[in-house]
């Protein structure tokens, strides 16, 4: 069974970086799939932020311009979000994503206030 | 960006009755391939969301059959049949077949 889940710290500061950890469990990342991060805003709206591929490449979501960043390491089965700059804005549950058609895999969500 | 206009934002819905809501997409989202990926979930309180659907019509591993999914181009409706308090949450459409793949906007589903 494919298991993923979030870790990393809870509140952040203005204008620092966000850091986020995605576990890996009952598949390797380098077998298969787009590995995604995505967040919910407070009122409900998603927003899918980029992925990395089994193969390592990545895509991300323009409205993130330049503040983003998602890599790996294939020895610990994790795949990493960093979105730099961070704003009240970026205030979100932040999750894990993947799966062949769909997010079929969801971690738990982890919630990041950005506040000083 | 493909905009995706789900419909409505609420719900409200008796146990046993039946719910339809609609995601319309701002182009179409026939892929280059031929296939439409358009995908529904489910985010019950608490939870993380849940794949219901996944492109148009076909049911996850484990979905109740009582959930369908229909639709083609930029109009695609979701239907739960026999509603079951299992089933109240939100639910968004989301459209992968174009960069950056984007969600709709959730309907609520409560009860009357």
């Amino acid at each position: 069974e494919i298991q993923l889940q979030e870790s990393g710290p809870g509140l952040v500061k203005p204008s620092q970086s966000l850091s986020l950890t995605c576990s890996v469990t009952g598949y390797t990342i380098t077998s298969g799939y787009d590995w995604s991060w995505i967040r919910k805003f407070p009122g409900n709206k998603m927003e899918w932020m980029g992925y990395i591929s089994y193969s390592g490449s990545t895509n991300y979501n323009p409205s993130l311009k330049s503040r983003i960043s998602i890599t790996r390491d294939t020895s610990k089965n994790q795949f990493f979000l960093q979105l730099n700059s961070v704003t009240t804005e970026d205030t979100a549950t932040y999750y894990c994503a993947s799966g062949r058609s769909g997010f079929a895999y969801w971690g738990q969500g982890t919630l990041v206030t950005v506040s000083s | 960006d493909v905009v995706m206009t789900q419909t409505p934002v609420s719900l409200p819905v008796s146990l046993g009755g039946q719910a339809s809501i609609s995601c319309r997409s701002s182009q179409s989202l026939v892929h280059s391939n031929g296939n439409t990926y358009l995908h529904w979930y489910l985010q019950k309180p608490g939870q993380s969301p849940q794949l219901l659907i996944y492109r148009v019509s076909n049911r996850f591993s484990g979905v109740p059959d009582r959930f369908s999914g229909s639709g083609s181009g930029t109009d695609f409706t979701l239907k739960i049949s026999r509603v079951e308090p299992e089933d109240l949450g939100d639910y968004y459409c989301l459209q992968s077949t174009h960069f950056p793949w984007t969600f709709g906007g959730g309907t609520k589903l409560e009860l009357k």
